[in-house]
């Protein structure tokens, strides 16, 4: 089955207590992005990857890190957390006629 | 850059009538736009989508129309069914690596 898959699914941490979250895709997609998702605002995209060790910023990218080490995987990675970034991510890949496939999602409290 | 404005925010309806709802878009040279549905505790799911070269797309009880000239698009659920109850996303994009979301309408159909 082709899907995308996030985990942890629930997170909640600690200001400053660095943390990751892992993203995968099974439909070798080259293109990978990360949003956030926050009542009112809609799914803002915090990066996107273009393929293995090409990765670049998108509308909302303070505060978060990536890497694209594999095809498969784009994990998220917040250094330093800060309550700010309280929200609902989700990872996404799309396929070369534009599909794009969504995750099932991580909410993330951070105290 | 790209702003995508969705209206309504909330929109109730009684099962068997039917549901529109109406995006519009800043970049003229936007040319795909796609529909996602979210369910609870779910990923956004892409239910139907258009590019710039067609007016109208249909899928059984769901269509999308484009008017490039207005930069407006829509999406029209027909018969509605207590199951079509969800968060509905707008986007628009002109290049690959962009996808902008408008900030989602709350489709409530009631039995």
């Amino acid at each position: 089955e082709a899907q995308v898959t996030q985990n942890p699914r629930y997170l909640i941490t600690v200001t400053g207590k660095k943390l990751t979250v892992t993203c995968s895709q099974n439909m070798n997609h080259e293109y990978m992005s990360w949003y956030r998702q926050d009542p009112g605002l809609g799914l803002r995209q915090i990066y996107y990857s273009m393929n293995v060790e090409v990765t670049d910023k998108g509308d909302v990218p303070e505060g978060y890190k990536v890497s694209r080490k594999e095809k498969r995987n784009f994990p998220l990675i917040l250094e330093s957390p800060s309550p700010n970034q309280t929200s609902l991510y989700f990872c996404a890949s799309r396929g070369p006629y534009y599909e794009q496939y969504f995750g099932p999602g991580t909410r993330l409290t951070v105290t | 850059g790209e702003n995508v404005e969705q209206h309504p925010s909330t929109l109730s309806v009684q099962e068997g009538d039917s549901a529109v709802i109406k995006c519009t878009y800043s970049d003229s040279a936007s040319n795909y736009f796609p529909w996602y549905k979210q369910e609870l505790g779910k990923g956004p799911q892409l239910i139907i989508d258009i590019r710039s070269n067609v007016g109208e797309k249909k899928d059984q009880r769901i269509a999308v129309t484009l008017n490039k000239t207005a930069k407006h698009f829509s999406l029209h659920i027909t018969e509605t069914q207590p199951e079509d109850s969800a968060v509905y996303f707008c986007a628009a994009s002109s290049h690959f690596q962009k996808l902008v979301f408008g900030t989602g309408t709350r489709l409530l159909v009631s039995p």
